[in-house]
């Protein structure tokens, strides 16, 4: 069973501070690596998609990604109220596995207090 | 406008009645996808269609039904529904893996809250 692993939360940061979530994964052959952001009731909206190792930032979003350990992680600069949502992390398998199937993981609620 | 059109977007219905819920994009996606979610289950896969009339079980198909006759429609059909069936329900579009084999991100519809009672 493929899995992808998230820290439910709630983490709790103040504004203008730096949110860091993260996201382990168990599929070696992932090749592809998106966050979303989900208000209460509503469908995920993409924040940022990494399919390289290392760093790729996106105004205040700066994802990180790590093939060798497994672990893709999300930094949200000068948080603002309006952050506050669960994250998803997905990850997406290698077509040429064979496997179509995208992994989500469970979300990480962040709260940004004023 | 790029979207996903999922309806009805709120569902109360009885057990054992057939029902349908519709999804439509206008991206011209190959790939299209059902999800339901749940708290503390997180998102998890219906079922999933590569292309016109190809389709396949994602996670959890039991209970549900697709078809795809049509690139741009992907319904989702539950015959028999039951209370174990009560969720938020998302359909999902995305372009075909590119050659090199990454996926682009999905685009979701509104989503559809179903409650069997």
């Amino acid at each position: 069973q493929k899995e992808v692993e998230q820290n439910s939360g709630p983490l709790s940061v103040p504004e203008g501070a730096i949110a860091s979530l993260n996201c382990t994964y168990s599929d070696r052959v992932s090749q592809s690596f998106f966050w979303y952001r989900q208000y209460s009731g509503k469908s995920p909206e993409l924040i940022m998609s990494i399919y390289s190792n290392g760093d790729k930032e996106d105004g205040r979003f700066t994802a990180q990604l790590n093939k060798a350990s497994q672990y893709v992680s999300l930094l949200i600069r000068d948080s603002q109220p309006s952050d506050s949502a669960t994250y998803l992390c997905a990850v997406n398998p290698s077509p040429s596995g064979g496997s179509y199937i995208p992994t989500f993981g469970r979300g990480t609620s962040l709260i940004v207090h004023p | 406008e790029a979207q996903v059109t999922q309806n009805p977007r709120y569902l109360i219905t009885v057990t054992g009645k057939k029902l349908t819920v519709t999804c439509s994009q206008n991206m011209n996606h190959e790939y299209m996808s059902w999800y339901r979610q749940d708290p503390g289950l997180g998102l998890r896969q219906i079922y999933y269609s590569m292309n016109v009339e190809v389709t396949d079980k994602g996670d959890v198909p039991e209970g549900y039904k697709v078809s795809r006759k049509e690139k741009r429609n992907f319904p989702l059909i539950l015959e028999s529904p039951s209370p174990n069936q009560t969720s938020l329900y998302f359909c999902a579009s995305s372009p075909q893996p590119e050659r090199t084999g990454l996926w682009a991100e999905a685009f979701f519809g509104q989503g559809t809250r179903l409650t069997v009672v």
